[in-house]
């Protein structure tokens, strides 16, 4: 079984730039997680999606970050402008259903660094 | 309330002994409490996860312990191994609230000297 694949892995860009992250993720996994983990800490849940559309995205920057998942399958997330303290590694996570004890795999991640 | 504390938040063990890493957590409708290992470059990947129904958890070399009335669940790796170097972080859920994702603790680099 192939994990969650993200691109790119890694992003350099100057502040108020814009970027954006792609996850693609497990094959019939509907629900579909976006994740930002600052070093040293542990990661924040930022939008979950259960198939194409919106559970959660309480914790988004929304004037910001937007983060879309068209049919269901693939999402991205974009950062306009960037800010210094974006910088992070973004890991898109999925899982089988939205409710349970359902495991959730990550992907390795996309590391930004915004100077 | 939504918090995880996590602690230690470093670790050095020597190879064969014992690592504990401990979390505890307020939100009393958390009921799902899992553990994830880290490897530098890679993403979080489960390790072993818990329901308070028990208080003990065991698989291999890992086993989580948890307290419902104290409202801690602290991880434990038997026969430490280099291998094992990595950062483990606790998460707590609550899982008959539809749309709540994992809550993460910050945390806890482990070193295992060989």
């Amino acid at each position: 079984e192939a994990g969650v694949a993200q691109s790119p892995r890694y992003k350099i860009i100057e502040k108020r730039q814009s970027v954006a992250f792609w996850c693609n993720p497990i094959s019939g996994h509907a629900t579909l997680y976006w994740y930002q983990q600052i070093l040293g800490q542990g990661p924040k849940l930022l939008i979950q999606f259960q198939n194409n559309g919106v559970v959660d995205d309480s914790q988004l920057p929304k004037d910001r970050f937007s983060a879309e998942r068209l049919k269901g399958v693939d999402s991205t997330l974009k950062i306009q402008p960037a800010k210094l303290e974006d910088s992070a590694v973004y890991l898109c996570a999925s899982s089988q259903t939205l409710a349970g004890p359902d495991t959730q795999y990550f992907g390795p991640g996309t590391r930004l660094t915004v100077l | 309330q939504q918090q995880v504390k996590q602690s230690p938040q470093s670790l050095i063990v020597q190879k064969g002994g014992i690592s504990i890493i401990n979390c505890a957590y307020e939100n009393t409708a958390f009921d799902y409490f899992p553990w994830y290992q880290q490897f530098p470059g890679k993403g979080p990947a489960l390790l072993i996860a818990i329901r308070p129904d028990v208080s003990e958890k065991k698989e291999g070399r890992f086993t989580i312990s948890f307290n419902k009335s104290a409202k801690q669940f602290s991880l434990h790796i038997m026969d430490s191994q280099p291998g094992d170097s990595a950062t483990y972080f606790c998460a707590a859920r609550a899982l008959n609230q539809a749309g709540t994702a994992l809550i993460f603790g910050k945390g806890t680099t482990l070193s295992v000297s060989s």
